[in-house]
């Protein structure tokens, strides 16, 4: 089976920088994804990762070590509005994915 | 991007009756589409695959006769919960893939059942 853990919360203040690490156990690894989702809200998508190293995306960037793994989101010049639960998944090539369990990010000013 | 419409957005009903929620890809076509389910501040949680033309496959602990699952074309895709109880009370949300190999899900806008 597939099993993916990351933090449950994380805080920090307006600004700052944050990362998010999940490590993830699965068969058929093709890719780890990372969505945000807002209270009562649907999954958006965020990154995405199919190959090792970093990928950019304004101030989100997502990284994966495919030997390790295990990936990061790194959010930076955090924003109240990033306040939400964010989920790292993986992929298995033309199935669903599977979320791991979210971790809820609280910013503050 | 693309477009996966679901709906309804929010249901409340009886215990007892069904619930049929739909979903749609607006502007590509969806030959595979999947259900999750999701309790409050937890994670999603995947019910079932469904294969334009073909019948779903559910995963472990998820009962096929109380959630059936039909995908008649390739753009729609039907939840319908059958003889809802307060226990089925979720947030329940679709999840598309295009017809093209590698490409990324695109979900809903998600449903709030609660049953009363």
């Amino acid at each position: 089976g597939q099993s993916l853990e990351q933090p449950s919360e994380v805080t920090a203040v307006e600004g700052a920088i944050v990362q998010i690490n999940c490590t993830y156990q699965t068969s058929g690894f093709y890719g780890l994804s990372w969505y945000q989702q807002h209270d009562g809200g649907a999954p958006t998508f965020l990154s995405y990762n199919a190959l090792d190293g970093l990928e950019e995306t304004g101030r989100f960037s997502s990284f994966l070590s495919r030997s390790d793994s295990y990936g990061y989101l790194l959010l930076q010049e955090l924003q109240m509005k990033d306040s939400a639960s964010y989920f790292c998944a993986v992929e298995q090539a033309g199935t669903a994915l599977i979320f791991g369990k979210g971790t809820t990010l609280s910013v503050s000013s | 991007g693309a477009v996966v419409s679901q709906h309804p957005s929010r249901v409340i009903c009886k215990s007892g009756t069904s619930v049929k929620i739909e979903c749609r890809s607006l502007d590509f076509q969806a030959t595979t589409m999947f259900w999750y389910r999701q309790f409050p501040k937890k994670s999603l949680m995947l019910m079932a695959t469904s294969n334009e033309g073909s019948k779903a496959t559910y995963e472990q602990g998820v009962e096929k006769d109380k959630f059936l699952i039909n995908h008649a074309s390739l753009t729609l895709s039907t939840l319908t919960v059958t003889s809802a109880h307060p226990e089925d009370s979720s947030f329940y949300i679709c999840s598309a893939r295009g017809t093209l190999t590698n490409e990324k899900l695109f979900f809903g806008s998600g449903t709030q059942l609660s049953v009363l």
